[in-house]
């Protein structure tokens, strides 16, 4: 069993490029998450999704977009790359609402 | 909507004691807890639900008083690897947002 797998782990990227984040789980679960984590932030929501075919935003969608491609994978693109969404980026996922979160381990994505 | 962690940080000699706290502004259906050590993924430590249940995982603890909309950890007679960030995290229907985090360093 993999859990939740992100790739890439590591990307830079140049000031207006465009790139999309994978995330996929193994696991049958229902929900999955995308955050970022900024020092001193905490984890803060962009997206999540219920279920295959729905997706809602969080806290700080703005910059970004999100597909939920089918039930295992959950995709975070980014259109037109700044260096405010430097970050570290967790995808997670769970079956339903009281239930533990599994979280992949991480993109640390920077924009030159 | 994030949940408010306090204090942001705390430094513990081994076998200490310490309170981490969390609240909301909004209704909770339930209050996750995760620990996340440095340059890894968090990680799961309990879930506690409506009722104001405790739960217990090795020497840590906590509780959830859904009419204050608190929770709070407690870790007792810390040990190093309980070192790392711990993070609440507040779930609706669907969602889950996380507090800002609360750093806790444990000292020989």
């Amino acid at each position: 069993n993999a859990g939740v797998t992100q790739t890439p782990k590591f990307q830079v990227l140049k000031t207006g490029q465009s790139m999309t984040l994978q995330c996929a789980q193994d696991m049958n679960h229902n929900s999955m998450y995308w955050y970022r984590q900024d020092p001193g932030m905490g984890l803060r929501l962009i997206y999540y999704s219920a279920s295959e075919g729905t997706t809602d935003k969080g806290e700080v969608p703005n910059g970004y977009n999100v597909s939920r491609l089918n039930k295992r994978e959950f995709s975070l693109r980014l259109e037109s790359a700044a260096p405010s969404q430097t970050s570290v980026y967790f995808c997670a996922s769970k079956w339903f609402m009281n239930t533990e979160a599994f979280f992949g381990q991480g993109t640390r994505l920077t924009v030159v | 909507q994030q949940p408010v962690q306090s204090p942001q940080a705390v430094i513990l000699r081994e076998g200490e004691d310490a309170v981490i706290n969390c609240s909301s502004s909004k209704a909770l259906y339930s209050v996750h807890w995760y620990r996340q050590k440095h340059g890894e993924a968090p990680v799961f430590l309990m879930i506690l639900l409506k009722g104001g249940e405790q739960k217990g995982h090795d020497k840590i603890s906590a509780s959830f008083n859904e009419k204050k909309q608190q929770s709070s950890l407690y870790l007792t007679a810390s040990q190093l690897s309980y070192s790392g960030t711990y993070f609440c995290g507040t779930a609706g229907a669907n969602n889950l947002f996380f507090g800002t985090g609360t750093r806790l360093t444990v000292i020989p």
